[in-house]
């Protein structure tokens, strides 16, 4: 079974300040999905990284995928309390297809 | 736009009662996923459908948990009786196929208490 390792797991920051998330694992990923997931609601999809190296933006949010295809990373550039919550990397086990989930970076933006 | 519904949105129940959660996937999306998801960590698999077939259930436990999708459609998910460990957030989500890149969409979940 594939793990899926986040760092840090939580994150204070004000705002307007810059950070990154970090989504490790030992293995081999075919695709990575970001989610952001606030108090009481469901996870909701921003990004899928497929080819190693890749790197997508959304508006603040800077998305990369390992060159091996074994990491990805989260940069939100000049934070906002809007983007309080939990965020989620989730990928396919390639040997069993179960979706799996990283371990959560529980970020707050401070006003 | 298409969105996974998921009810009740909130149960609150005594240890040793049955409760059941409802989940509608988005139409057309054959298969469906059902997690748990203690609070502050991800989700964990429960049990996926392929169409009305349970293609995954290793992580659910049997002895209390049943799921089903008897058209292919929408699906529920019971557990009696009910425990203090089974409060979580119960979340469903489809996707279109159960190919390795294919996107789940999630609905808002069902926020389980037991007391």
């Amino acid at each position: 079974t594939q793990l899926l390792e986040q760092s840090p797991q939580f994150l204070s920051i004000q705002e307007g300040e810059n950070l990154t998330v970090y989504c490790n694992s030992s293995s081999v990923f075919s695709s990575l999905q970001w989610y952001r997931q606030e108090p009481g609601e469901g996870p909701v999809l921003l990004v899928t990284v497929v080819t190693g190296g890749e790197v997508k933006k959304l508006k603040r949010l800077t998305f990369q995928f390992g060159d091996a295809r074994k990491d990805s990373s989260l940069h939100i550039t000049a934070a906002q309390p809007g983007d309080t919550g939990l965020y989620l990397c989730a990928g396919p086990d390639s040997g069993t297809y179960k979706y799996i989930f990283g371990t959560g970076t529980r970020l707050k933006v401070l006003a | 736009e298409a969105e996974v519904a998921q009810s009740p949105r909130y149960k609150i129940t005594e240890k040793s009662q049955a409760v059941a959660f409802w989940c509608d996937p988005i139409s057309g999306h054959a298969t469906l996923y059902w997690y748990r998801q203690i609070l502050g960590q991800g989700p964990e698999l429960l049990v996926q459908f392929q169409d009305e077939s349970v293609v995954d259930d290793s992580q659910l436990p049997k002895d209390r948990f049943s799921a089903e999708r008897l058209k292919g459609v929408d699906s529920t998910l019971k557990i009696q009786p009910a425990e203090l460990g089974d409060s979580a957030m119960y979340l469903c989500a489809s996707s279109l196929f159960s190919q390795r890149q294919e996107t789940q969409y999630f609905g808002p979940g069902t926020r389980l208490l037991v007391l």
